[in-house]
């Protein structure tokens, strides 16, 4: 199975702040790279897939980058309702669909 | 709107089962594959099982294999996981999610665009 890892686990931040986190495949996985956003006790939301292409009405601050073993998910001026959990998953080689252990974003 | 709901979860005792729904709405249910995800009280996502749109293709992860089954029924627009031998580790949260399918001429790609709010599962005595 593709392991991912993403860093940081967790990282404190300011409303208005450039945030990025990235995420490791331990194998390439071309751009089959998908973001999701975890809020506590709420399901995860479809971020970006594709690596870079934004899902439906998530707010253009938010962009992806990256192909192959690394990939970066950036904010880039952070809003209070973005603080949450980050995950990433690839979807390149399944079964099993794998991912990263989580970005824990807070406020400073 | 498109939507999921599942439904079933609750307390079960170690080595019991539990059936886990899934209702869609808001989609062709029957054009698309759908998975389970669960979460760990305090942990990460681990995706456990997923089903083709005709359930021609079924899949497990390693840690629920010969333990659980998914199905589903598209006249009912519904999934199914029926849970048994359960352990205290599979304790957690449990969703289902949409695929949404990228096609290549190689292959097909998913990735999970719509979740459900999920159903909680403890295992204990």
């Amino acid at each position: 199975a593709i392991r991912m890892t993403q860093s940081p686990s967790s990282l404190s931040a300011s409303t208005g702040d450039r945030v990025t986190i990235t995420c490791r495949a331990s194998h390439p996985i071309s751009s089959y790279l998908a973001w999701y956003q975890q809020k506590p006790g709420k399901a995860p939301k479809l971020l970006i897939y594709a690596a870079s292409t934004l899902q439906s009405g998530v707010p253009s601050r938010f962009s992806g980058s990256g192909s192959g073993t690394e990939f970066t998910l950036t904010i880039s001026r952070l809003q209070s309702e973005d603080f949450a959990t980050y995950y990433c998953q690839q979807y390149y080689n399944y079964p099993p669909w794998t991912f990263g252990q989580g970005t824990k974003v807070e406020i400073k | 709107e498109t939507q999921l709901v599942e439904s079933g979860g609750g307390l079960v005792q170690p080595g019991g089962s539990l059936r886990l729904s899934c209702a869609a709405s808001g989609f062709t249910f029957s054009s698309y594959s759908i998975n389970w995800v669960r979460q760990a009280p305090g942990k990460g996502l681990e995706w456990v099982s997923y089903i083709s749109s005709s359930s021609k293709t079924i899949y497990y992860a390693d840690s629920v294999k010969g333990r659980f089954t998914i199905s589903r029924d598209n006249a009912k627009n519904s999934l199914y996981l029926q849970m048994s031998s359960l352990r205290a580790e599979d304790t957690a949260v449990y969703y289902c999610a949409r695929s949404e399918t990228t096609v290549t001429p190689y292959y097909y790609y998913y990735y999970m665009d719509v979740w459900g709010r999920g159903t909680t599962v403890t295992v204990s005595s």
